[in-house]
């Protein structure tokens, strides 16, 4: 079964820094990637995801994500944050084939953007 | 922009009384999920819903669990004996086409077991 690892419990940035967002999954065969993000008070939006081609893909809101294949990571990055960008973050994957259509998610990451 | 909506937003209920969490998915879509978040816990997936029968579910979804689509736009979570530890956040989902296909999110239900 899929898994999925953030190495960031709580991220606290001032604006303007940049921002790099760990996620590792492990899944020995093809997977659909994906960022979900979770605004105060609101439902999990998409933030970018990952099938196929190109390995670094841009989202909305400036955030974009690199797929290493051989790193099994997906991290998110963005180049500066503003305050609105406070929300927890959601890494998650969905396996190719059969009817494995479930999102597994990581345990998500906060963010907090002081201004 | 199209919405997955969920009702209640706040849901108390009594230790072994049933609940029905309401779900309208996005009108065009046609794949249906249910997941919680148990405070503090990763978001878990808890049952796939295609074609008017569930695709797969969680080792969580046991037979205290039970989804419906009862008509051409609910779609239905009923607890039938409710526990303590089913006190969660409950999402609704739905897809236009499963494989990986982005899933849109309702707000959630909170869910309290007193």
């Amino acid at each position: 079964a899929q898994s999925v690892s953030q190495h960031n419990h709580h991220v606290i940035l001032s604006e303007a820094a940049s921002l790099e967002l760990g996620c590792n999954y492990s899944y020995g065969g093809t997977v659909n990637l994906f960022w979900y993000v979770q605004y105060p008070g609101q439902h999990l939006q998409l933030l970018l995801k990952y099938f196929s081609g190109d390995p670094l893909v841009k989202g909305i809101k400036g955030f974009e994500a690199e797929f290493i294949k051989s790193k099994f990571s997906f991290n998110l990055r963005k180049p500066s944050v503003q305050w609105s960008d406070t929300a927890e973050y959601f890494c998650a994957v969905t396996t190719s084939g059969g009817s494995n259509y479930k999102l597994t998610f990581g345990k998500g990451t906060l963010l907090t953007v002081n201004p | 922009e199209p919405e997955v909506t969920q009702t209640p937003s706040h849901q108390v209920t009594q230790m072994g009384q049933e609940v029905i969490l309401r779900c309208v998915p996005i009108s065009n879509h046609l794949y249906f999920y249910w997941y919680r978040q148990i405070l503090g816990q990763k978001v878990e997936f808890l049952v796939s819903f295609y074609n008017n029968e569930i695709s797969e579910k969680s080792e969580i979804f046991d037979d205290q669990f039970s989804v419906e689509r009862p008509d051409g736009s609910n779609f239905t979570l009923k607890i039938r004996s409710t526990k303590l530890e089913d006190s969660a956040m409950y999402f609704c989902a739905s897809s236009e086409e499963g494989g990986g296909q982005p899933q849109h999110f309702g707000d959630g239900t909170r869910l309290s077991i007193l």
